[in-house]
């Protein structure tokens, strides 16, 4: 069964460093992945999402991430991050059917000044 | 246009007693689907709705139910409740394929259980 795996639980970089957060698919087959993010007290709200054509995805709020099927990755990364920035991250891949979600464990961004 | 919308949006319950939480998704959007977000185990996929038949369903005893309308609003049941089903709840809405539609999710109805 396809899975992700998101290696930190948190991560802390100063505000404007670069934000990289990991994400590790497990599958032979080039999958669909998604990155989501979660702020305090709300749902969660899409960022970016893999599906097929260029491997660099470009989504909100200035992140994106690069498909790597040799490495199975799906990192995701800013080059500057904000105090808004401030969230939990969740790598996600469609499973059963290809109609829910199989999320991450999540990584706990924190900026700091 | 409007969000997905969940009410309440805060629930205390005791144990032993039974809760149903409402959903709301965006206007067209056929697909419901709810999820349980804990601590402990993450998120976890509940159910998927899609024009009023289940279409999905994930790893959860029977005491978890849900339905949808004719206007595909979806309600989720849990009957005798238990202290682990303190969490939020996260219905999601979206269009007909997960793949080239955003799936929105709700804020989430935060339930407790004591």
């Amino acid at each position: 069964a396809q899975s992700v795996t998101q290696l930190g639980s948190h991560v802390s970089v100063s505000e404007g460093a670069l934000v990289l957060l990991r994400c590790n698919y497990s599958s032979s087959v080039p999958p669909y992945l998604f990155w989501y993010v979660q702020y305090p007290n709300q749902g969660l709200q899409l960022l970016l999402k893999y599906t097929t054509g260029a491997t660099l995805v470009k989504g909100i709020n200035g992140f994106e991430a690069e498909f790597k099927k040799s490495e199975t990755s799906f990192h995701l990364t800013k080059p500057s991050a904000h105090m808004s920035d401030a969230a939990e991250y969740f790598c996600a891949v469609p499973t059963g059917g290809g109609n829910k979600l199989t999320f991450g464990t999540g990584t706990q961004l924190k900026v700091e000044l | 246009k409007a969000g997905v919308t969940q009410t309440p949006r805060y629930l205390i319950k005791t144990r032993g007693q039974q809760v149903t939480l409402s959903c709301s998704p965006i206007s067209g959007h056929r697909s419901v689907s709810w999820y349980q977000q804990t601590p402990g185990q993450g998120l976890q996929f509940l159910f998927e709705y899609f024009s009023e038949t289940q279409r999905n369903k994930g790893n959860f005893p029977g005491r978890f139910s849900g339905r949808q309308f004719s206007n595909s609003r979806s309600e989720m049941n849990v009957s005798t409740l238990e202290l682990g089903d303190s969490a939020l709840y996260l219905c999601a809405s979206r269009g007909d394929s997960l793949i080239t539609d955003t799936q929105y999710f709700g804020p989430g109805t935060r339930l407790t259980v004591l």
